[in-house]
This record gives structure tokens, C-alpha cells and sequence, in this order.
């Protein structure tokens, strides 16, 4: 059983579109974050967020922009997609829950962009 | 310097062998450490975490922290192929740190059959 969920899995579109990719939580954390990861390559932050109504970027430099207006929802928006934007983005939750209690941090499963 | 660094290997050992991986971390506020597994195309998945000095066990692996030394290491017992993967080493709970988690680039495992 799933407690976070990303939309889509896989995304191929054209260069310019505007794109929303989704993640929801079901466990009540209050913690939410972003990641961009290359095959292969390390995890970087480019979002996160402590609550609602609470965002902050993260490490790498990014182009995309998020939002927090419920607890279990981090979508996050690119307005431009450039291929440069082509990589891996993963979602993922901590906080104080039934199953959890030292912030460790639960991945989605992914969305895998592709810019054209 | 990173924060939290791991050698990116690949580290290769046999099956059945003990397969340890290693990772430092500069933050000395750190109060958590987490190892996570991560399959190629995969996100990555918690397999174990650790806050007190010495050593901490569930199952096949074995988690050690020493928090002078800033070192955490994972001890994988009887590894086996399905073992290989990336493994991710991460440090939070640091107050200078904003209590964020910062992760490792990770250390490649094969285990050969």
C-alpha cells in the first residue's frame, strides 16, 4: 500500500509547455520535499517545505516553482519546459507519524520527465 | 568538503561476503543518520537509521555510528546478488543546519555471484 503517490510516472511533452507534476501524502507529514536526480547521479533538493503555507528552495538552482496549500499536497510547476529539464524528479515525506519518528525521509516513486 | 561523503565505489565482494560501506559527515549537530537502498531507475528506499553511538542490527545489516569520529557505516552480512544497488548515506537533525537531511552521493555495491 502506497503512502505517497507522484503523477505522472512517465512525461514526455515539448519544449515550452507548462507542466504540474503531482504528490500527495497520506501520512499526516508535515515535512515535504523535491528532488532532481540524473541516472546514475547524486540526489539534489530544489524545493521543500516544513508545513502549509511554507516553501523554500532547496541546494540546486531550479526553475521550477512549488506550492502548499494543503498538508498532504507538494505539487510542484514548471512554467517553460526546456530539455534541460529532462531528468528524474522525486517527491518525498518525513515528519512524526505511526510510522516514523526520527524525520526519516519516504520516497514517491518518481516522475520521469522527458523534454523534447 | 561535503557534508556527507561516500565513496562511490562500485565496491564488488562475493556472495555470502560482508559488504561495508562507509560515509563521513561534517555537521557536528547531526543527531540522525539514515542508510537508504536504491535500485537502478528505483527511488530510493529507508533501510535502516541510527541516532546513539555504536552499533544497531535488523537482520542482515548492521548500522554503527560514532558521533566523535563523525562516521557511519553499514555492515551488509551474507550479502547477496540482490543486494547490488546504490546505497545512500544521510545525516539530519542539525539546528545549524535548518534540520534538513542531507544525503551522500552514494556508494555503488555489486555482489557477485
Amino acid at each position: 500500500e502506497a503512502d505517497i503517490y507522484q503523477t505522472p510516472r512517465y512525461l514526455v511533452i515539448g519544449t515550452g509547455k507548462k507542466i504540474t507534476l503531482e504528490c500527495s501524502q497520506t501520512m499526516g507529514h508535515d515535512k515535504m520535499y523535491w528532488y532532481q536526480q540524473d541516472p546514475g547521479m547524486e540526489l539534489h533538493l530544489i524545493h521543500y517545505s516544513y508545513g502549509v503555507n511554507s516553501t523554500e528552495k532547496g541546494d540546486l538552482s531550479s526553475e521550477s516553482t512549488v506550492s502548499r496549500i494543503r498538508t498532504e499536497h507538494f505539487p510542484l510547476t514548471l512554467e517553460s519546459a526546456r530539455p534541460s529539464h529532462t531528468s528524474q524528479y522525486l517527491c518525498a515525506s518525513s515528519g512524526d507519524s505511526p510510522k516514523s519518528s526520527y524525520n526519516e525521509q519516504f520516497f514517491g516513486p518518481g516522475t520521469r520527465l522527458t523534454v523534447l | 568538503q561535503k557534508e556527507v561523503e561516500q565513496n562511490s565505489g562500485p565496491l564488488s565482494v562475493p556472495e555470502g561476503a560482508i559488504a561495508s560501506l562507509n560515509c563521513t559527515y561534517s555537521d557536528r549537530g547531526s543527531q540522525s543518520f539514515f542508510w537508504y537502498r536504491q535500485y537502478s531507475g528505483k527511488s530510493p528506499e529507508l533501510i535502516m537509521f541510527i541516532y546513539s553511538n555504536g552499533d544497531k542490527e535488523d537482520g542482515r545489516f548492521t548500522a554503527q555510528l560514532n558521533k566523535a569520529s563523525q562516521y557511519v557505516s553499514l555492515l551488509i552480512r551474507d550479502s547477496q546478488p540482490s543486494d547490488s544497488a546504490t546505497y545512500l548515506c544521510a545525516a539530519g537533525g542539525s539546528r545549524t543546519g535548518g534540520f534538513k537531511t542531507i544525503f551522500g552521493a552514494g556508494t555503488r555495491l555489486f555482489v557477485k555471484a
